[in-house]
């Protein structure tokens, strides 16, 4: 059964960058049918998508954050990590990483359990 | 980007009732609709897929319908494991967006 587990800082000073890094257990992330995905969500609020990225490294990041995002990927760890860099409180979230199906039909599932990350000096 | 946006944001109903949800979409997005349950503290649960997939090992209790802007998700006989916010989500077009939620409690 496939899980993923995010991991890194619970505090990240403003203006610095916000790293996390999802560990894929019990699947290969090489696997060329599935997207790998960040969402976030801000306490109390509700979900917002980050970007993706495939096995080979192509991704694809939300406009909305897109300057500040880099998403990449390491298939001999089996992880995939995201970097946001000049945080500020706005930044402070839950952080969930996902696997997303490749094809016409897709969802996002299963999801990691989520890191609380909360941007303060 | 496509919005959506859920109706109602929160909705109190008893034990037993038949509880509906709607989502719309800003254009259309075909069936390319999916519903997710989530309980406080822990990450959304896919529940429906493609509009009106049942994902395996949900009760039959839940479902969905609806295609291009004007999405349907209802549970059939309210229990009280079903207290939770869903979210509608869109995959026709990048970025996935999804819609706001609706908070669904116990009356």
């Amino acid at each position: 059964q496939l899980q993923l587990q995010e991991s890194g800082p619970g505090l990240v000073k403003p203006s610095e960058t916000l790293s996390l890094t999802c560990t894929v257990s019990g699947g290969s992330i090489s696997n060329t049918s599935y997207f790998w995905d960040w969402i976030r969500q801000p306490p109390g609020k509700g979900l917002e998508w980050i970007g993706t990225i495939y096995y080979s490294g192509s991704t694809y990041c939300n406009p909305s954050l897109k300057s500040r995002v880099t998403i990449s990927v390491d298939s001999s760890k089996n992880q995939f990590s995201l970097k946001l860099s000049s945080v500020t409180a706005a930044d402070t979230a839950v952080y969930y990483c996902s696997r997303r199906t490749f094809g016409v039909v897709s969802w996002l599932d299963p999801w990691g359990q989520g890191t609380l990350v909360t941007v303060s000096s | 980007d496509i919005q959506m946006t859920q109706s109602p944001s929160s909705l109190s109903a008893s034990i037993g009732d038949r509880v509906t949800i709607t989502c719309q979409a800003s254009q259309d997005i075909s069936h390319f609709l999916n519903w997710y349950q989530q309980k406080p503290g822990k990450a959304p649960k896919l529940l429906i897929y493609d509009a009106s997939n049942l994902e395996t090992g949900v009760p039959s209790r839940f479902s969905g319908s609806g295609s291009g802007t004007d999405f349907t998700f209802t549970i059939s006989s309210l229990q009280p494991e079903d207290i939770a916010t869903y979210y509608c989500q869109q995959y026709d077009n990048l970025p996935i967006t999804f819609g706001q939620g609706t908070r669904l409690e116990i009356k």
